[in-house]
């Protein structure tokens, strides 16, 4: 399998839920991050992680919890949600997470708070 | 703050009828310019990157340029399978490594 992958494609949950979405990366790249698209709206950067390490943080609320267990892997926790919360998250990877730097995107989860 | 403005939000052509998509920028420092294209329920994929004024790349249909406040993507004699959201993005000065993403242009190609 190559590129990156994210899972699950759909997600449906209430505002009291619980879930987590998962993103895998088989470029052999260091850096991941995850970003938020919303209808109308350009993309919003809500995490970086290069190395392992949370690089940036753009005041995402608390109810989003990233995880990086290593370099291939990255969660995104979520609970108590809200409705303006449904959007579509994509994770993407690149080399070195050093800024400039060509991003691959996987296919998103498609999220829905109800 | 950092801005980027693509025009126009939808462009509809005819198969084969060249036009240009435009993405305007304010940025402090830019450090570059990205195009991306995506497709209805997928990600963005990389289509080019450019770094200073002055500066073109060309890939099959597609050509971008860059000026010191926006950059156009040029499709030449398109094809239906041209249809796609097109994004522009900027890599802003300062030490931040996130891009800033436009809205897009949504772009339909008719047979």
């Amino acid at each position: 399998e190559t590129g990156v992958t994210q899972t699950p494609r759909h997600l449906v949950m209430g505002m009291t839920n619980k879930k987590s979405l998962k993103c895998e990366q088989h470029l052999g790249h260091n850096a991941m991050y995850w970003y938020k698209q919303s209808a109308k709206k350009p993309l919003e950067l809500m995490f970086v992680y290069s190395l392992e390490e949370r690089v940036e943080n753009n005041s995402v609320p608390s109810r989003f919890s990233p995880e990086c267990p290593n370099s291939s892997h990255l969660f995104l926790h979520l609970h108590t949600l809200q409705p303006e919360d449904s959007a579509l998250y994509l994770c993407a990877s690149s080399q070195t997470g050093t800024g400039g730097e060509k991003l691959f995107f996987g296919s998103g989860t498609q999220l829905s708070v109800l | 703050e950092d801005q980027v403005t693509q025009s126009p939000e939808a462009l509809r052509l005819q198969e084969g009828e060249s036009s240009s998509l435009n993405c305007s920028y304010t940025v402090s420092g830019l450090r570059g310019l990205f195009w991306y294209r995506q497709d209805p329920g997928k990600g963005p994929e990389f289509l080019f990157t450019l770094y200073s004024a002055g500066e073109e790349k060309e890939k099959e249909r597609l050509k971008a340029t860059l000026t010191k406040k926006e950059s156009f993507l040029h499709i030449t004699a398109p094809k239906p399978e041209d249809s796609a959201t097109y994004l522009c993005a900027v890599l802003p000065g300062g030490g931040a490594d996130g891009l800033t993403f436009g809205k897009g242009t949504h772009l339909i190609i008719q047979p």
